[in-house]
Order: structure tokens, then sequence, then C-alpha cells
């Protein structure tokens, strides 16, 4: 079946550490994004991206960095820089130039600091 | 950019009773829309939507939504709750360019 995978499930980050949140999908969709989900807070927009090797900054891109050198990945880098980083991220994609086309989710990541 | 809010961040409701969860949006042109179910520790999980044509949408699990072009609504309803329908909801919406804006959510408890 296809789908989103996200890996891992739980991630724990040390102090000045960088992590790297996986996501890949078999959906053969163009479109990617990253959200982070806090307590009451909805889903805020990270990064996200239209084609290969090209992506864009959201709403909250700050301490965050990504890839997207294929078509099926499009992997999350929390920095150091973000001081802030216990959420839960959620990866999305959908088919590119199609906005009555819904967003498919994978089943979240969730980072805690330890 | 568009703008949704969906009133009331928790709702409750008796098992069997109608479920009614309310989203309204921000559009200068009509939008697309779309309802999200989400279960603790999970990703989003597509309820409905509605692009264009019939205004009632049906979704799975026996929930619908109306699109009402005037109130700028889109509320989402289910005659009898069931307990496997306590979850988090997300009302969305997208424009051009492959956008979307969430709601903050709706959580919704069952109570036996």
């Amino acid at each position: 079946d296809g789908g989103i995978t996200q890996s891992p499930k739980y991630l724990f980050r040390k102090e000045g550490q960088n992590v790297t949140l996986s996501c890949e999908q078999n959906l053969n969709h163009d479109a990617m994004y990253w959200y982070r989900q806090d307590p009451g807070q909805g889903l805020r927009l990270i990064y996200y991206s239209q084609i290969v090797n090209d992506f864009q900054k959201g709403d909250i891109a700050e301490g965050y960095s990504v890839s997207r050198e294929k078509k099926e990945s499009f992997p999350l880098t929390v920095t150091s820089a973000q001081k802030n980083p216990t959420a839960f991220y959620l990866c999305a994609s959908s088919i590119q130039g199609r906005n009555n086309q819904p967003q498919h989710f994978g089943d979240g990541t969730r980072l805690s600091i330890l | 950019a568009q703008s949704v809010t969906q009133l009331g961040s928790h709702v409750s409701v008796s098992e069997g009773a109608l479920v009614l969860l309310r989203c309204n949006y921000s559009s200068s042109v009509p939008p697309y829309l779309f309802w999200y179910v989400q279960y603790p520790n999970q990703g989003l999980q597509l309820l409905l939507k509605y692009t264009t044509g019939a205004t009632l949408v049906k979704g799975i699990n026996g929930f619908e939504a109306e699109f009402k072009k005037s109130e700028t609504s889109f509320h989402l309803t289910k005659p009898s709750a069931h307990m496997s329908d306590a979850a988090e909801y997300f009302c969305a919406v997208s424009e051009s360019g492959n956008q979307f804006y969430f709601g903050t959510g709706t959580s919704l408890t069952v109570i036996p």
C-alpha cells in the first residue's frame, strides 16, 4: 500500500545536538511538507518542497533545515539553534499543482529533550 | 492568506448524541475545504473534502459536512456519536500553491 513513513516514532535530543527526522513516501507525490504540532496550536508549517532540489520556508523555519535530493524523501534536521524542539512532527505529501487534493500524513515523530 | 477558525477547542457529547464541530474560514475566492481526524500519537486521516459541486459532503465513519458560502462555514456533523469517535478533529483550507491552512483543532470526548 502507498503511504508515508516517518521514523523514528520517538526521538530524544541532547543539548547542543542536531537530530534528523526521516520522511519517505511512495505515493509519487511531488509536494512534501513538514509540520510541527504543539498542544492547542494546531499544525504549523516548517518547510515545504514542491519539487526535487527545491524547498521553501514555512511559518516557523528558524532552527530547522531540510533537503530534497530525491522525490521520495524529505528529511528534517532539528538543529541546536532550535531552543524548544519538544513537539510532535508530522510529514505530509500531496499532488503538486492540485490544491483540490488532500495532503496525506505520516504517523509522526515525537521529539523530546533529554 | 487564509485563516481557519474552529469554535470550541473541546467538545463533549454523550454516546448516541449528535456531533457538531464548527469550522469557519476566511476566503475571497471559493475554497477547497477538508476535515481530518487525528487519534493519539498518530498522523491526520482525511474524513472528507469539499471541492466543487454538492455542498453536502459525506465522508468516512458516518461524518458529513455542509459548505455554506454565505456563512463561510464548513461544519462537521454526525447523527449519533460512537465511543470510537473520540479524537482530535482539524478543519483545513487550501489555496493555490499547495498551501494548506489548518484550524487549531477540536478535541471530541464521547461520554458513555
